[in-house]
């Protein structure tokens, strides 16, 4: 099974609109981390969130949030007024493990292409 | 501050030819990672160190592939001999140890083995 499932290849929003881009995991770890990078085209691997398993608050980094519902085992990246620089690749990770990890291995999403429209 | 560093961006050489990938990591980082992104299979792990030591390799794809962190500022990572099928993006990447801190990565790259 995949331990991370980005169901989205491709989305197009409009400019100054809010875009919700899914991830969801699978893990049987309590002690886990979930993080989110950003791939503009030029192909540098930008890190823009992380949430770990045991935080009570969803993670907020400027215009990124992570809609994290653990029951469900979803981690979703929410931008906020999406700019023309937001078009990327977004890939969501997770990183299992007990205490402070003790693996520190990421695995990642087959990521999502998100392209704004002005 | 300068984040991770890798070298050359890119890459073209002839099949069966050796291949020397090199990052620098954070000052202060004591994880290092390697990946190599496809189209085909994403982003898989290849390797990473702790202090210098390789600590999980089993995502080297066959022996043809080594990797050596001689001290905490310098990594590499071989091929030879190298296959068109090894074309990719190569990522170097650091982390610092403490708590959740994410891993930080370099520019990559570009191999094309002609």
């Amino acid at each position: 099974a995949q331990k991370i499932t980005q169901t989205q290849p491709g989305m197009f929003v409009q400019e100054k609109e809010a875009v919700t881009l899914d991830c969801t995991y699978d893990t049987s770890d309590q002690s886990y981390g979930l993080f989110w990078y950003k791939q503009p085209s030029s192909g540098e691997m930008i890190f823009l969130i992380y949430q770990g398993s045991y935080d009570e608050q969803n993670a907020t980094e400027g215009r990124y949030s992570l809609n994290f519902q653990k029951a469900r085992k979803s981690a979703n990246l929410v931008i906020s007024a999406s700019q023309l620089g937001d078009s990327a690749m977004y890939f969501c990770a997770m990183r299992e493990g007990g205490s402070n990890f003790g693996n520190e291995k990421l695995t990642f999403g087959t990521g999502t292409r998100l392209t704004i429209i002005p | 501050d300068a984040g991770v560093i890798q070298s050359p961006r890119h890459e073209v050489t002839e099949m069966g030819q050796e291949v020397t990938l090199r990052c620098k990591p954070i000052s202060g980082h004591d994880y290092l990672f390697w990946y190599r992104q496809t189209m085909m299979r994403g982003l898989e792990l290849l390797i990473y160190f702790n202090n210098n030591v390789p600590i999980d390799d089993s995502g080297m794809p066959e022996d043809r592939f080594s990797a050596k962190m001689p001290n905490a500022s310098f990594s590499t990572l071989k091929i030879q001999p190298s296959e068109p099928r090894d074309s990719a993006v190569y990522f170097c990447a650091s982390m610092l140890g403490r708590g959740n801190q994410p891993q930080h990565f370099g520019d990559g790259t570009r191999l094309s083995i002609l």
